[in-house]
């Protein structure tokens, strides 16, 4: 069964930083496109970041240059680097397998990130 | 960036009843464009891809039409599980969603 697994979320004052890791099972991470998606709560969806399997990344013009998107085929996971959070950041993040011209499917739960002094 | 504007924004539905959602694009999309279904506290569910194709497991009272700018979301006979929120996403240029579609049962 593919599934998805977030973890790292938690509470991180304005300007800190968070690793969200993303374990998957019943496939390979790196040779899939993989998504990061993110939920205000009580909002909508927003695209985050994406990396192909050829290794290239993508991120929203809101997060370009504060986060970073890897994968480790080692440990199957990947990961959402984020630094100098800013309190719209603030959201549910969810991984998700696919990106490019593909949909996504599945997501993970999800992982809450609030970003307070 | 590809904005997909979604109507209406909110529908209140008496079970059996039919909800036809529609998903408008700012671009050419082709057949790059999805639909996903999220219920309350729980994370999106991919119901259709490629504007028509099905989604195993998916009920068959969900269906997709359109292509190019304007795409349709259908609920045949709708039941009370179907409460959720409904989002188009477009694959065609980088990642867009719509705003969503409350879908509330009467």
């Amino acid at each position: 069964e593919v599934q998805l697994v977030e973890s790292g979320g938690g509470l991180v004052q304005p300007g800190g930083s968070l690793r969200l890791s993303c374990a998957a099972s019943g496939f390979t991470v790196t040779n899939n496109y993989m998504t990061w998606v993110r939920q205000v709560p009580g909002k909508g969806l927003e695209w985050v970041s994406v990396i192909y399997r050829d290794g290239q990344t993508y991120y929203a013009d809101s997060v370009k240059g504060r986060f970073t998107i890897s994968a480790d085929n080692s440990k199957n996971t990947l990961y959402l680097q984020m630094n100098s959070l800013r309190a719209e950041d603030t959201a549910t993040y969810y991984c998700a397998k696919g990106g490019a011209r593909l949909c996504l499917d599945p997501w993970g739960q999800g992982t809450l990130v609030i970003v307070s002094s | 960036e590809i904005v997909l504007t979604q109507s209406p924004d909110f529908q209140s539905v008496t079970p059996k009843e039919k909800v036809i959602i529609t998903c408008r694009a700012s671009e050419n999309l082709g057949t790059s464009l999805h639909w996903y279904q999220q219920k309350p506290d729980q994370s999106p569910k991919l119901l259709i891809k490629f504007a028509s194709q099905s989604i195993s497991g998916v009920p068959s009272r969900f269906s997709g039409s359109g292509s190019g700018t304007d795409f349709t979301l259908t609920i045949d006979s709708l039941e009370a599980e179907d409460a959720a929120t409904y989002y188009c996403q477009q694959s065609q240029s980088l990642w867009t969603f719509g705003q969503g579609t409350k879908v509330e049962i009467k």
